[in-house]
Formats: structure tokens, sequence, C-alpha cells
């Protein structure tokens, strides 16, 4: 239990729905990330955000958009998702101070699927 | 733009070796360096955190070094067992907010 909840463990979903992937941290940080795992590829970083305010959009796609509305949760809002897409979806936090002096604990993941 | 790479990429080893794996990083400017564990289908946990003033973190039987100048880092097991066999990924924070992931090491410790 590393303090980071993340759910639903797992998603499948069509190309047309729209879904959200949800993750709540119980350890008072202030910072909290998504990062996306595929297969045979290191870890992109995907959204940061510290003290609520969003710091970091590295080049996602529209069709991910993040949502963050108090220190303790972030959402990923999903719609018009492609096959490539599929991949194990990670959330993240560290402690204040500034962003990238702390250590990372992280979720289980979101395994998602797009048909 | 950073990049890491770990090798070896896969391990296989005998219950009770001592065993290195290596994380070389391209920009040496960074803030800290964390090492995780990730079993499969499975969320990343945290081994250690090396912070960039810092040469070395032991927890246990592991030990992880930090060289920021040659661009290095090892993460030392000790006495290997069949419960440390996941994959090792080593992970470095630069300015601009970047946390950048090698692609990891698979480590099988066969009983």
């Amino acid at each position: 239990e590393t303090g980071v909840t993340q759910t639903p463990r797992h998603l499948v979903m069509g190309m047309t729905n729209k879904k959200s992937l949800k993750c709540e941290q119980h350890l008072g940080h202030n910072a909290m990330y998504w990062y996306k795992q595929s297969a045979k590829k290191p870890l992109e970083l995907m959204f940061v955000y510290s003290l609520e305010e969003r710091v970091e959009n590295n080049s996602v796609p529209s069709r991910f958009s993040p949502e963050c509305p108090n220190s303790s949760h972030l959402f990923l809002h999903l719609h018009t998702l492609q096959p490539e897409d599929s991949a194990l979806y990670l959330c993240a936090s560290s402690p204040g101070g500034g962003v990238g002096t702390g250590e990372l604990f992280f979720g289980e993941g979101s395994r998602l699927t797009v048909l | 733009k950073q990049e890491v790479t770990q090798i070896p990429a896969a391990l296989s080893v005998p219950e009770g070796e001592n065993l290195v794996l290596n994380c070389s990083f391209t920009d040496s400017a960074i803030y800290n360096l964390q090492w995780f564990r990730q079993d499969p289908g499975k969320g990343l946990t945290s081994l250690l955190l090396i912070q960039s003033s810092q040469r070395e973190q032991t927890s246990g039987r592991l030990n992880a070094s930090l060289d920021k100048s040659s661009g290095r880092s090892t993460l030392y097991i000790a006495a290997s067992q069949p419960g440390d066999s996941a994959t090792y990924l080593c992970a470095v924070y630069n300015a601009g907010n970047m946390l950048t992931f090698g692609g990891g090491t698979r480590l099988m410790v066969k009983p």
C-alpha cells in the first residue's frame, strides 16, 4: 500500500466511449502525475500538477484531458481513444517543496484496453 | 533531451548471487535519481532515492550509488532471493519537471 489509489484497475472501452480514470493520494503531497506505460517502451510522462496547477503537459493528444480539483485527487478523462492508447496508466504523487526534489510514490495503475 | 539507459535488459541468476544493475544518463544536471521495482501488471514501488548531492543510499540488501559526473548509477543487490524477481527501473529528475525513466532490467532469480 503506497498511499496512492487508482480506480478502476481495469477498463475496456470502445473508440467512441467517454470514460475517466481516478487517482487519490492520502500522503499529503502537493504534486501529482500521470504516466503511460506501453509494452516494451519506457514510462512516458503525460501530465504534472503542482498545487492543483498544471505545470507540465508533455505533448499529449487532446483526447486525454486531465483534471486536478484538489491536491488529493487527479482524473484523466478519456474520449475518442485509439487502439494504440491501450496501456497501463500510472498515477504518482510527490511531496511539495518543489517538483523534482521529492520521492515519487506510484499507484497500482489502471490497465486500459481500447477496442 | 535526457536519455536513460539500463543494462542489461534482462538478467537471470541463481539464488544467493550478488548482482549489479546499471543505469546511465546523458544529462548530468539532475535533481535526484530514483530506483523502482515493478512486479508484472503492477505499479512501481520506490526502492531508493538519491539526491544529486549524495553518493549512495542503502536499504537492507540494496545499495544504490550515484556518480553524477559520469552519468551513472548502480543498484547492488546482495544475496539475491526468488522474491527479488521483478523489473527494476531507474529514473532521473531534471530541471523542467521532467522525470525520465530507463527501459528497465527484468530480473529472474532462480531457486
